[in-house]
This record gives C-alpha cells, sequence and structure tokens, in this order.
C-alpha cells in the first residue's frame, strides 16, 4: 500500500517568513495530492489539492509542487501570519478514494 | 446543510465497556470513512465505506466494528473498550467524483 513520509514534524517561522513541509510518497499510482490545516481543537479542513497531470498549483500565499519523478510534493506558505499556526497534513490517494496520510507538521508562527 | 456530525463530542469509558460512535453527512456523499488521530501518528484509517451496505478495514481495524445501514450514517462501534484505543475519531465524507475529505468534528474518547 501507500506509504507517506512528511518532514518536517515542527517548524518555527517569524511572522512573514516563508514556511516548506515536504512529504515523499511510494505508490506510483497515486495520483491525489491534498493538503489539510487543523486548527487545535478542530476538524481537518482542505487548503489546497494538486492532481498528479499537474506540477504546481497556487491559491494566493499558499502553493503546491508536485514532482512525480521523485515522488514527492511540498506545502509552500509565503508571508506567514500567526493564525497560519496549526498542524498540517499531506495526503497521497490513487483511484481508490483512500487517502493515507502524513504524520503532520506542527508550524507555529511567532509574532 | 450540517456537512458532518459525529455524537458525542466527548466520552469516558472503562474497560471493557461497549459503546457506539455515530457519524450522519447530509451531502448524499458515497464514501465515508472513520480514522483515530493520536498525537504524532498523523490520521489513521480504521474502517470505510464505498457505499450503503458495505464497509471494509483499513490500516487498525482490530477492536473495532462498523455498520452502514443507510448512506447517510456510519457506525463505529467498540465491543469491548481497551485504555489503547483512548484517542480522537473523526469520520469524513467524500463524493465519488472528487477526492476532497469533509471532516466531522471529532469525539474525543478515553478509556479507563
Amino acid at each position: 500500500g501507500e506509504n507517506v513520509e512528511q518532514h518536517p514534524s515542527t517548524l518555527s517561522v517569524q511572522e512573514g517568513d516563508s514556511a516548506v513541509i515536504k512529504c515523499t510518497y511510494s505508490d506510483s499510482a497515486s495520483n491525489y495530492f491534498p493538503w489539510y490545516k487543523q486548527e487545535l481543537g478542530k476538524r481537518p479542513q482542505l487548503i489546497i489539492d494538486i492532481r498528479s497531470n499537474v506540477g504546481e498549483k497556487k491559491d494566493q500565499r499558499i502553493a503546491v509542487t508536485l514532482n512525480k519523478t521523485a515522488k514527492h510534493f511540498s506545502l509552500h506558505i509565503t508571508e506567514t501570519q500567526p493564525e497560519d499556526s496549526a498542524v498540517y497534513f499531506c495526503a497521497g490517494s490513487g483511484g481508490s478514494y483512500i487517502p493515507t496520510f502524513g504524520r503532520g507538521t506542527s508550524l507555529i508562527v511567532h509574532p | 446543510n450540517a456537512g458532518v456530525t459525529q455524537t458525542p463530542k466527548f466520552r469516558v469509558l472503562k474497560t471493557g465497556q461497549s459503546m457506539t460512535l455515530l457519524c450522519a453527512q447530509d451531502m448524499n456523499h458515497e464514501y465515508m470513512y472513520w480514522y483515530r488521530q493520536d498525537p504524532g501518528m498523523g490520521l489513521r484509517l480504521i474502517h470505510y465505506s464505498v457505499g450503503e451496505g458495505t464497509t471494509a478495514k483499513g490500516e487498525v481495524p482490530d477492536g473495532y466494528n462498523v455498520s452502514r445501514l443507510k448512506k447517510q450514517n456510519f457506525l463505529l462501534g467498540l465491543e469491548s473498550a481497551a485504555p489503547s484505543q483512548t484517542s480522537v475519531y473523526f469520520c469524513a465524507s467524500t463524493l465519488w467524483t472528487s477526492n476532497e475529505q469533509f471532516f466531522g468534528p471529532g469525539t474525543r474518547l478515553t478509556v479507563l
């Protein structure tokens, strides 16, 4: 089955800096790679996703890049703000609609 | 639309007791999932369902059973709770034309 590794487990940045979280996957059949944000005590919510036929996708301050050859994808957050502080999860899934999640990255943005 | 709801929000059990967690969605989604979330472990899939009347095992199914008698509901049962089942449980659902998971608010379960 799919195996998704996520790094780092904790990321601390100053407000205004950029943050990058990386994930690798093992199953070359995976074709959908979402990122979820989970604020403390809340449910995970989708913030951005990318499919395997696209190399990069942007939505305002967040972007996701995908390298199919190397089997890794990354979340980029620019101009970080304190409200970006949360746990971020990556996931990979194929046509089975059964995602495998990474273990999460705790992002801390210091004012 | 209420989206995905879960009942109860919190529960404390004693070892050996049983309980059922209820997940309901009003979005007519075909796929439904049960996850457990433990510190540093991410979201691990317990069981899932691809449609009414169908269920399948996920990554960590031992000690849990599920049923999906109605399309909008997905029940997770613990027959004999153990302290290792102390966790936060999330239900999620997905439309078959999309991979996006919609999560419920979670159930915090403590087994003493």
